[in-house]
């Protein structure tokens, strides 16, 4: 069965700060995989989705990058923190070229001080 | 331009049945997927519709009309752990294939 890791849980980092947040799926190949950001009571944001080891397409231009160095790696970085990041992140993946839903990780509480 | 609309919050009582409604206008349809969030944890899946009529899972039932852009979540015998967040999305190929998710209506259910 597909299992999906996020780590860390919960970070508190101070702004202009580096970040990294890694993300791994077991039990399949060439996943698609997201990025999401959830403020306090507010809905799901994509930030970035890949098809592809490589392949990125932002949805939201701020300061936050992804990359997907192997097929089942994901990773969202920033080189500078600000207040405004801080929310729930979520990884998710689903199968390709089907009608599977969206399965997400645990998710990370980022706090920005 | 996609748009999901849901309502914002609904109470209900324990053993009582709810119907929590979506309404979407998307540029393309794939799908019409369900999920629940408690607090603090990430969302988990309940249903999905592709086609129009009712798809059944135990206590949870859905159900799609795509003509008129219109699903809902039926939840029965409601339990105190049912309250949470459900949030309504769906797969859009013209938003390469992407999935737009809803704001979510939270759900308190009552003793």
């Amino acid at each position: 069965s597909q299992t999906i890791h996020q780590w860390p849980a919960t970070l508190v980092q101070p702004v202009g700060s580096p970040l990294s947040l890694e993300c791994t799926v077991e039990g399949t190949s060439n996943p698609n995989l997201y990025w999401y950001r959830q403020a306090a009571g507010r809905g799901l944001q994509l930030l970035f989705y890949s098809v592809g080891i490589g392949q990125i397409s932002s949805e939201v231009p701020q300061n936050l990058s992804a990359s997907r160095p192997q097929d089942r790696q994901f990773i969202l970085s920033s080189k500078k923190l600000l207040l405004s990041d801080s929310g729930f992140y979520l990884c998710a993946w689903t199968m390709t070229g089907s009608n599977s839903p969206l399965h997400f990780g645990n998710g990370t509480r980022l706090t920005v001080t | 331009g996609q748009n999901i609309d849901q309502p914002t919050e609904m109470t209900a009582t324990e053993g009582a049945i709810v119907q929590i409604n979506c309404t979407y206008q998307t540029s393309g349809f794939n799908g019409l997927f369900w999920y629940q969030q408690h607090a603090g944890e990430a969302p988990t899946f309940l249903s999905y519709n592709v086609l129009d009529g009712l798809e059944e899972k135990g206590r949870f039932s859905s159900f799609l009309s795509r003509s008129k852009g219109y699903s809902y979540l039926l939840l029965k015998e409601l339990q105190m752990k049912d309250s949470a967040s459900y949030l309504c999305a769906v797969r859009d190929p013209s938003y390469g294939q992407n999935f737009v998710f809803g704001p979510g209506t939270r759900l308190s259910v009552l003793p």
